[in-house]
């Protein structure tokens, strides 16, 4: 089946830095990947849709200028967080898009878990 | 409008019994897809099984089954002979143009 990855797993900054979480579709290009989030105990959140070669798609009240998304090949979106705060702390997930209308219409990737102190 | 409504925060099942997970949904496309995914402690989604609104028979993979009732627009997950290994987090979704939205999802703990 179909593999993405993440990189890194997890990641601990210090407040103020940005971090860069990259998202790799290994055996398939996709045009459409997904970003989500997740906070303990609660559900996913997607935050934005992200097209090879276009500007990525935000959901409302997802702050484009702080979650700045790349999609600069059919294999790899990056999401770096900018100047992060400890309320940016968070499970980052993405997915990667292939099949519409098909049980195979994302592939997750593993997830990062973001720490901010 | 909540547009997956998961019900149950917690479940809990014994040990090689079944089990039923419920999901709701709302939708007023006539074609869509709805999903139930799998997230243990580890963080990672695992695709379960899927149906999609045309699929005229229940989807079933291995232990899961889904039991779709369109009218009712309830597509509850049941899980068959329950492993220990199925304690995890489980994840109701439909696809909504090219998104998927998930419930808030039902943790299931399996007893020995």
């Amino acid at each position: 089946g179909a593999v993405v990855s993440q990189h890194p797993s997890w990641v601990i900054c210090k407040s103020g830095t940005s971090v860069k979480i990259e998202c790799r579709s290994l055996d398939f290009q996709a045009t459409t990947m997904f970003w989500y989030r997740q906070f303990p105990k609660q559900s996913l959140m997607l935050m934005a849709t992200s097209n090879e070669g276009s500007k990525a798609t935000y959901e409302q009240g997802v702050e484009k200028d702080k979650f700045l998304i790349n999609h600069a090949s059919l294999t790899l979106s990056t999401l770096t967080v900018t100047s992060a705060h400890p309320e940016d702390s968070s499970f980052y997930i993405c997915s990667a898009g292939n099949s519409p209308g098909t049980k195979y219409e994302q592939y997750f990737g593993p997830g990062t878990r973001l720490t901010v102190t | 409008a909540q547009k997956i409504t998961q019900t149950q925060p917690g479940m809990f099942v014994q040990e090689k019994e079944a089990v039923t997970l419920d999901c709701t949904y709302d939708t007023s496309d006539p074609s869509y897809g709805l999903f139930w995914y799998k997230q243990p402690s580890s963080g990672e989604m695992i695709f379960l099984i899927y149906q999609g609104s045309y699929d005229q028979q229940n989807a079933t993979e291995g232990r899961y089954s889904l039991n779709f009732q369109k009218a009712r627009k309830s597509a509850n997950l049941v899980i068959s002979a329950s492993q220990l290994g199925d304690s995890a987090m489980y994840f109701c979704a439909m696809r909504e143009g090219e998104k998927l939205v998930f419930g808030k999802g039902t943790k299931l703990t399996v007893n020995p």
